[in-house]
């Protein structure tokens, strides 16, 4: 049972334009939100995150929403670079003692074409 | 400054044999996790590490798997016995806290494991 979904294994967008990621949650615990980006053999590294009491963070060109009634998130890369391209995992953790654990979704393929 | 490593960057063994995997977390950091992620598919927990307390063994998949951390740093990753659903890349991660999701976890390189 996937509880942090990605549907879109892959995107490819234009250079300078926006690249927009989804990810779908299904437990209503979780309560903070991280988008990690992988590049090939290397390991994830920390983006951006969002806690459950806001609905948009925002760090230079990335902005992360959350709509906590669809049970939604997003990250909104504004302008992409080529450098973006890159596995973006978004992932969950939940209130509670066990809340260092991160659900993790099957990632996205960011490529941005220059 | 130094970042998580891991050890080897590569590992093929063959069906049956135990491997031991290594993670040398950040300095002073006081939480360790293991993650593996199997191909197509997201990270899955595995082990976290708390200073002195008992570890989260929860998401560890079979009696096969154990871990450990001496001196509250170096921690390994043993699979006795492995099998070929054990393949994947095996990833971890230290984090200054723990305790909670808002600790940022910083991850390693990760060691690809391919059982024949």
């Amino acid at each position: 049972d996937q509880q942090v979904k990605q549907n879109s294994p892959s995107l490819s967008v234009q250079e300078g334009r926006i690249s927009i990621l989804n990810c779908d949650y299904t437990n209503s615990m979780f309560d903070y939100f991280l988008w990690y980006k992988k590049y090939p053999a290397e390991g994830p590294t920390f983006l951006i995150s969002i806690s459950s009491i806001k609905d948009k963070n925002e760090d230079g060109r990335f902005t992360v929403f959350l709509n906590k009634s669809a049970k939604h998130l997003s990250l909104h890369i504004v302008p992409s670079q080529p450098g973006d391209s890159a596995v973006y995992f978004c992932a969950a953790s939940g209130s509670g003692g066990s809340n260092y654990k991160l659900t993790f979704g099957k990632g996205t393929l960011l490529t941005v074409n220059p | 400054g130094a970042g998580v490593s891991q050890s080897p960057s590569n590992k093929v063994t063959e069906k049956g044999k135990d491997v031991e995997l290594r993670c040398d977390p950040i300095s002073g950091h006081t939480a360790l996790y293991w993650y593996r992620q199997s191909l197509g598919q997201g990270l899955e927990f595995l082990i976290y590490f708390q200073g002195n307390s008992a570890p989260d063994k929860s998401g560890l998949p079979s009696d096969r798997f154990s871990a450990e951390r001496t001196g509250g740093s170096v921690s390994t990753l043993t699979i006795q016995r492995t099998q070929q659903e054990d393949s994947a890349v095996y990833l971890c991660a230290s984090s200054p806290f723990g305790g909670v999701g808002t600790d940022t976890q910083y991850f390693g390189p990760g060691t690809r494991l391919t059982v024949l």
